[in-house]
């Protein structure tokens, strides 16, 4: 079975510190994996995708599957970067499972 | 682009009653995905189509919640009847096929059952 872990359910860090939003998986095979972030009052939508490694809004994520992480990084937070983080993973059959979300707060 | 529509936005409703919800995806997108999301948990995937074909049903309680895309284009998730533990964020997806896409969010139907 896969299964997504995001073990904080919120983060509170100040403007200007660095972010880490940590995400753990469980998949047998090689996995697709995701952040979507949901800004309040705003709808769900994709931040990036491993395959692509992009930085979207300052924001990085590395595929290590060794540790079986796809930790979503940033160097300096800013206020605006304050919703609600999902990771979720695609696996076999293109199943999808999310995470239950990591909320983070920036604190001015 | 217009994005994915939902409707209705809220939904209030008895137990036992019978609710059905709609959506309309982004056009040419061939997946559409039925998401349950409980207050405080991640999105749970209920049903996912390929065109007007089921890829993936095991997380829907079929006893009770029912799904069709007829035509291959919008699609309606029904629950009869509902129960209190239904009560929850009801999100439609879509993306232009399975495989390692982005998905497209509508905004919701948050449906309260008491």
């Amino acid at each position: 079975a896969q299964r997504v872990t995001q073990p904080e359910k919120l983060l509170s860090v100040f403007k200007g510190a660095p972010v880490e939003l940590k995400c753990n998986y469980s998949y047998s095979g090689s996995p697709e994996l995701f952040w979507y972030v949901q800004y309040s009052r705003q709808r769900l939508q994709l931040l990036l995708r491993h395959i692509s490694r992009e930085s979207i809004k300052g924001f990085t994520a590395d595929l290590n599957k060794g540790e079986t992480s796809f930790h979503l990084k940033k160097p300096f937070a800013q206020e605006e970067d304050s919703a609600m983080y999902y990771c979720a993973l695609i696996g076999g059959y293109q199943k999808v499972t999310f995470g239950i979300g990591t909320k983070l707060q920036v604190i001015p | 682009e217009a994005g994915v529509a939902q409707s209705p936005r809220y939904k209030i409703i008895e137990k036992r009653q019978s609710v059905a919800f709609w959506c309309n995806p982004i056009s040419g997108h061939a997946t559409l995905y039925w998401y349950q999301q409980i207050l405080g948990q991640g999105p749970k995937l209920l049903i996912q189509f390929q065109n007007n074909g089921v890829v993936d049903d095991s997380q829907l309680p079929k006893d009770r919640f029912s799904a069709e895309r007829l035509k291959g284009v919008d699609s309606t998730l029904k629950i009869q009847p509902a129960k209190l533990e239904d009560s929850a964020v009801y999100l439609c997806a879509s993306s232009l096929d399975p495989a390692n896409t982005e998905a497209f969010f509508g905004q919701g139907t948050r449906l309260t059952v008491v």
